[in-house]
């Protein structure tokens, strides 16, 4: 079944680390995009990406960057974590004239 | 900018009791409507959307949403909530042909009791 991956689930990690949190998506989807969400508060979009070597940053700025070699392939990294980089993040992709956003289930992240 | 607005945080109602989110948003041009649901653990799922057309949509597990533009909202509703409709509620809007940013409201936490 067509769906949107995101590994891991949940991650706990210390500062100055580097991380990638992986997302991929099975239907072949052009745009993708990246949003950040803190308990009870909305989802800022922080990256997104019409296409391959496409990647634009979002309306929230982030410390992260994103990368977008393959279709199927929207991989998020923080080189350095911090604690202010504490939330969750959610991947969603959508077809280029489609309506449908589909949406991956989050990488909870904490950073300490 | 453009935003989102949802009125209510927390909404607690009991099973069989009717439900009104209420969702604004500001911008001045053509845009497209979403409601997405968050159940406990799971990821967003699109609960309706409108584009054109018949301004009452209907979405899945009995939810409707009416668009105003002269009010620049698009509430919620279901005439009767189930405990099983405790979630997370998500309004959304992108303006019609953007690069398909979703703008988001805070979000609306449901809770039903049986």
């Amino acid at each position: 079944e067509a769906d949107i991956y995101q590994t891991p689930r949940y991650l706990v990690i210390g500062t100055g680390k580097k991380i990638t949190l992986e997302c991929s998506q099975t239907m072949g989807h052009d745009k993708m995009y990246w949003y950040q969400q803190d308990p009870g508060m909305e989802l800022h979009l922080i990256h997104y990406s019409y296409g391959v070597n496409s990647t634009e940053k979002g309306d929230l700025s982030s410390e992260s960057t994103v990368s977008r070699i393959r279709t199927e392939h929207f991989p998020l990294t923080l080189e350095s974590a911090r604690p202010s980089h504490t939330s969750q993040y959610l991947c969603a992709s959508r077809v280029t004239g489609g309506d449908g956003y589909t949406f991956g289930s989050g990488t909870r992240l904490t950073v300490v | 900018a453009q935003s989102v607005s949802q009125h209510n945080h927390h909404v607690i109602l009991s099973e069989a009791a009717s439900l009104e989110l209420g969702c604004n948003y500001s911008y001045g041009g053509t845009v497209n409507l979403f409601w997405y649901v968050q159940y406990p653990g799971q990821h967003l799922q699109l609960l309706l959307k409108y584009f054109s057309g018949d301004p009452l949509v209907k979405g899945i597990k009995g939810f409707e949403a009416e668009f105003i533009k002269s009010k620049f909202s698009f509430n919620l509703r279901k005439p009767s909530v189930q405990w099983s409709d405790t979630a997370e509620y998500f309004c959304a809007v992108t303006p019609s042909g953007n690069t398909g940013k979703l703008i988001f409201g805070q979000g609306t936490t449901l809770q039903v009791k049986p």
